[in-house]
């Protein structure tokens, strides 16, 4: 499979604990965004990495959310301290933007499903 | 106000009906839009980019109007398979994707 892979698909956890999440692109992309999303809502942007470098974080993204793509590869996502807000669906996506188009769609993974006991 | 916005719907069909969803967008310096299909507790998928001359890919049309900055999406003979929410996306400056809430479309038989 050469989409996008995140695990775990689901994580169940207790209030305080911390937990990671990780987000394997599609090979040759160097754009990978993490989005999160609440039921009725459309997904959220958190942060965007280019290669290994990370350009832009949310405001949504506290100080309890770290992400890094190390070696501009895979990335992954920690919360530390979880609370119960935290509980969403947590998509990563990565994009390649061929000759400078504009028009150049991200592909999403399935998404980590977070819920905080 | 969001930088997108959709009505959530949800729109309730009868199969072989003809549906249309809207969508408006607040920056206009925004350059590239696309229509995702996302089902119940799946990812969004990309169902079409939206061109400037509009354009179509068989049962769908996407048209966007940069004037009144709105982004359009018909379906034509509904099936009971187009059941799921529909995400309006602009590209906001090279690299951010900002999403509607979605308009959820129920076709039914």
């Amino acid at each position: 499979d050469t989409g996008v892979s995140q695990d775990p698909r689901h994580k169940i956890t207790k209030r305080g604990q911390n937990v990671t999440f990780r987000c394997d692109p599609i090979s040759e992309h160097n754009r990978l965004y993490w989005y999160r999303q609440t039921l009725g809502q459309g997904p959220e942007f958190l942060t965007y990495f280019q290669n290994e470098a990370q350009l832009e974080k949310s405001r949504l993204l506290s100080d309890r959310f770290s992400a890094e793509r190390p070696k501009g590869s895979f990335s992954t996502l920690e919360i530390q301290r979880t609370e119960q807000g935290d509980s969403a669906m947590y998509l990563c996506a990565s994009s390649y933007p061929r000759g400078g188009s504009l028009n150049t769609e991200a592909f999403f993974g399935q998404g980590t499903r977070l819920t905080v006991v | 106000r969001k930088e997108v916005e959709q009505d959530p719907g949800p729109f309730n069909v009868p199969e072989g009906a003809t549906v249309a969803f809207n969508c408006t967008y607040s920056n206009s310096a925004s350059q590239s839009f696309f229509w995702y299909r996302q089902d119940c507790r799946k990812e969004p998928k990309l169902l079409m980019s939206v061109y400037s001359s509009g354009n179509e890919d068989g049962r769908f049309t996407a048209q966007l109007n940069r004037a009144s900055q709105y982004i359009s999406l018909l379906i034509r003979d509904s099936k009971l398979s187009d059941s799921a929410t529909y995400l309006c996306v602009a590209l906001s400056g090279t690299y951010k994707y900002i999403f509607g809430t979605g308009t959820r479309l129920k076709v039914l038989a």
